[in-house]
């Protein structure tokens, strides 16, 4: 299985909700992270976990919450959020987050927020 | 400051032209390269990727990349371009510096006429 999955593919919240992003990936990776990305931008890093640890944090505003369950999951939770968040929300995965680190992208998340 | 370029925005071009898209870094030291390609409406895929050894990559769908450490370059060509190869390609880089973790060129858009 190479794949890395994501849920939901669309997503339409008010600037007062709370909702959740999903990740899954079975390729005995130990690195996840979440992307943001503009339309005709490339992805911008948001969060990287290695090895469930929350490694890097990329100065996102703290209504984006990153949550690593166990080694195959990557959830992240969205309060409060503004219409500029709306975006495609990537998630990808790769062996480590050393040096080899070749990434392997899910096919996002389309976020709307109203 | 540290940065990978993309010359080209744009490019469009007729079927079975040919095709290089330029890449260009300024990192020093190490790096490893990577070229994705976003097919319109899919997620990111890793066309090719050079870590060592051989500079000239081939990867999927008959594309392949030449890294020319001199001239800080990693251009991506194809022979001959199909109108399914219409995508965004992204150029991409890790190294030291940036705690491996991928900086991104702008992207270039290729549009192929049929």
């Amino acid at each position: 299985d190479t794949e890395v999955t994501q849920t939901p593919k669309h997503l339409v919240m008010g600037m007062t909700n709370k909702k959740s992003l999903k990740c899954e990936q079975h390729m005995g990776h130990r690195a996840m992270y979440w992307y943001k990305q503009k339309a005709k931008k490339p992805p911008e890093l948001m969060f990287v976990y290695s090895y469930e640890k929350l490694s890097i944090n990329e100065s996102v505003p703290s209504r984006f919450s990153p949550e690593c369950p166990n080694s195959s999951l990557l959830n992240l939770h969205l309060h409060a959020l503004q219409p500029e968040d709306s975006a495609l929300y990537l998630c990808a995965s790769s062996l480590t987050s050393g040096v080899y680190n070749e990434q392997f992208f899910g096919p996002g998340t389309r976020l709307t927020v109203l | 400051a540290q940065s990978v370029s993309q010359h080209n925005h744009h490019v469009i071009l007729s079927e079975a032209a040919s095709l290089e898209l330029g890449c260009n870094y300024s990192y020093g030291g190490t790096v490893n390269l990577f070229w994705y390609v976003q097919y319109p409406g899919q997620h990111l895929q890793l066309l090719l990727k050079y870590f060592s050894g051989d500079p000239l990559v081939k990867g999927i769908k008959g594309f392949e990349a030449e890294f020319i450490k001199s001239k800080f370059s990693f251009n991506l060509r194809k022979p001959s371009v199909q109108w399914s190869d219409t995508a965004e390609y992204f150029c991409a880089v890790n190294a030291k510096d940036s705690n491996y973790q991928l900086i991104w060129g702008a992207g270039t858009k290729l549009i192929i006429k049929p």
